[in-house]
């Protein structure tokens, strides 16, 4: 199993450019999320999906798009890249949604950066 | 309101030192999980410790302990004789069934340094 992974490991973007990272699981997990993390604020959920063709927004949504056409892929899409958007990414995933948790395996995230 | 505290930003101990880093968290949820995850200089997370809302019992894994205590709301972790190798930055997080349990709140992060 290769786990969670992501592409690309750094990226670097005009403000006003579009992209999309990569997030990608191999065992089978329902839920899968993306995490930002800035400085000083640790962690901060972005979206969050439970299963193909299912998502929902996290704690800091805003100017980021995702969808989950398959098990095991979980794009993350900045539109229109900002500088408040430089930071580093991570995508999650684990087996179990609703109530009960399940172990969350972390990819080793994507630290972008907006000029 | 922030769900999850770490009041400490930096701690530097000397190897050798105990440290405790505390995490002080708050929820209406009855049922929820806590969790510590550990970044060293590398980047990526590595996973600790899960405990649940209704095991408040301590844990002691080697040099690692947690101490669990509902009524203070805290989920406090410490380092026995700490080591070069436990210089990292260490997350608190709190998930709520309510919320969906695998939603993680971090804290915003407890950096260590141990010093040789």
């Amino acid at each position: 199993n290769a786990g969670v992974t992501q592409t690309p490991k750094f990226q670097v973007l005009k403000t006003g450019q579009s992209m999309t990272l990569q997030c990608a699981q191999d065992m089978n997990h329902e839920y899968m999320s993306w995490y930002r993390q800035d400085p000083g604020m640790g962690l901060r959920l972005i979206h969050y999906s439970v299963g193909a063709g299912i998502t929902d927004q996290g704690e800091v949504p805003n100017g980021y798009n995702v969808s989950r056409s398959t098990t095991e892929d979980f794009p993350l899409r900045l539109l229109s890249a900002a500088p408040s958007q430089t930071s580093v990414y991570f995508c999650a995933s684990s087996y179990q949604t609703g109530s009960l948790y399940d172990e969350q395996y972390f990819g080793p995230g994507t630290r972008l950066t907006v000029t | 309101a922030q769900k999850v505290t770490q009041a400490q930003t930096e701690i530097s101990v000397v190897e050798k030192e105990d440290v405790t880093l505390d995490c002080v968290y708050e929820t209406r949820d009855t049922t929820y999980y806590l969790f510590w995850y550990k970044q060293p200089p590398s980047g990526e997370l590595v996973f600790l410790i899960r405990r649940n809302s209704f095991d408040e019992q301590n844990e002691i894994s080697g040099r690692y302990s947690w101490n669990f205590q509902k009524s203070t709301s805290s989920f406090n972790f410490t380092i026995t004789a700490s080591q070069v190798v436990d210089s990292a930055v260490y997350f608190c997080a709190l998930s709520e069934a309510r919320t969906g349990a695998n939603n993680l709140f971090f804290g915003t992060g407890t950096r260590l340094t141990v010093i040789p």
